[in-house]
């Protein structure tokens, strides 16, 4: 089982919608981070977060420490946001363990 | 300044030749990481770097892997002889430090055949 998981695989959704992916680890972390890979194949972090709530732009990322969760929103979608995102655990030992990532299509 | 640049960009190769990734960190960042991206397999860490000094390298597959960092500004993996199941797409990031955001390469796409 991997350590990182991710939900759902793969996203479809119209232009507008409110798009959540979700994020669960099994393994004790200090930190969540959460990664955009545009088509074209590079790689941007959007969020690093330990508690709480961080908020950019259209994207919201949470965190439940004691569920061991996480949450990526966007809100008011747009076809520009197709992506893959990824969550990525950063343990003890300070490395990063990867989720397989969520495919989002947003059409117009 | 340019970011993570990575070079080549892409690589083709044929079994059992040598094959040499290159990185170069952004100015200032103390870590850089080489990871691996495979579909099948996702994004994995292969070896970190701090300050030069490699700190873990228990991702890396096996001994036909090797990384080296000389200097500050320059990376190498090595992958001596190359297989097929080599290929993938591997990326170079650095950080200021460990609880930092992580700055990625474009990344190697790699082809062995």
């Amino acid at each position: 089982k991997n350590e990182v998981e991710q939900s759902p695989q793969n996203l479809t959704a119209q232009e507008g919608e409110f798009i959540t992916i979700n994020c669960s680890y099994s393994v004790g972390i200090s930190a969540l981070h959460w990664l955009q890979q545009h088509p074209g194949g590079g790689i941007v972090s959007l969020f690093m977060l330990s508690s709480g709530k961080k908020k950019h732009g259209r994207l919201i990322a949470t965190i439940n420490i004691q569920e061991k969760h996480s949450s990526l929103h966007i809100t008011a979608s747009h076809p520009r946001d197709s992506a893959v995102y990824i969550c990525a655990a950063q343990g003890g030992s300070e490395k990063l363990v990867f989720g397989k990532g969520t495919k989002l299509t947003v059409n117009p | 300044d340019a970011g993570v640049i990575q070079s080549p960009r892409h690589e083709v190769t044929e079994m059992g030749q040598e094959v040499t990734l290159r990185c170069k960190p952004i100015s200032g960042h103390d870590y850089l990481f080489w990871y691996r991206q495979t579909m099948m397999r996702g994004l994995e860490l292969l070896i970190y770097f701090n300050n030069n000094v490699p700190i873990d390298d228990s991702g890396m597959p096996e001994d036909r892997f090797s990384a080296k960092m000389p200097n500050a500004s320059f990376s190498t993996l090595k992958i001596q002889p190359s297989e097929p199941r080599d290929s993938a797409v591997y990326f170079c990031a650095s950080t200021l430090s460990l609880s930092g955001t992580q700055f990625f390469g474009p990344g190697t796409r790699l082809t062995v055949l």
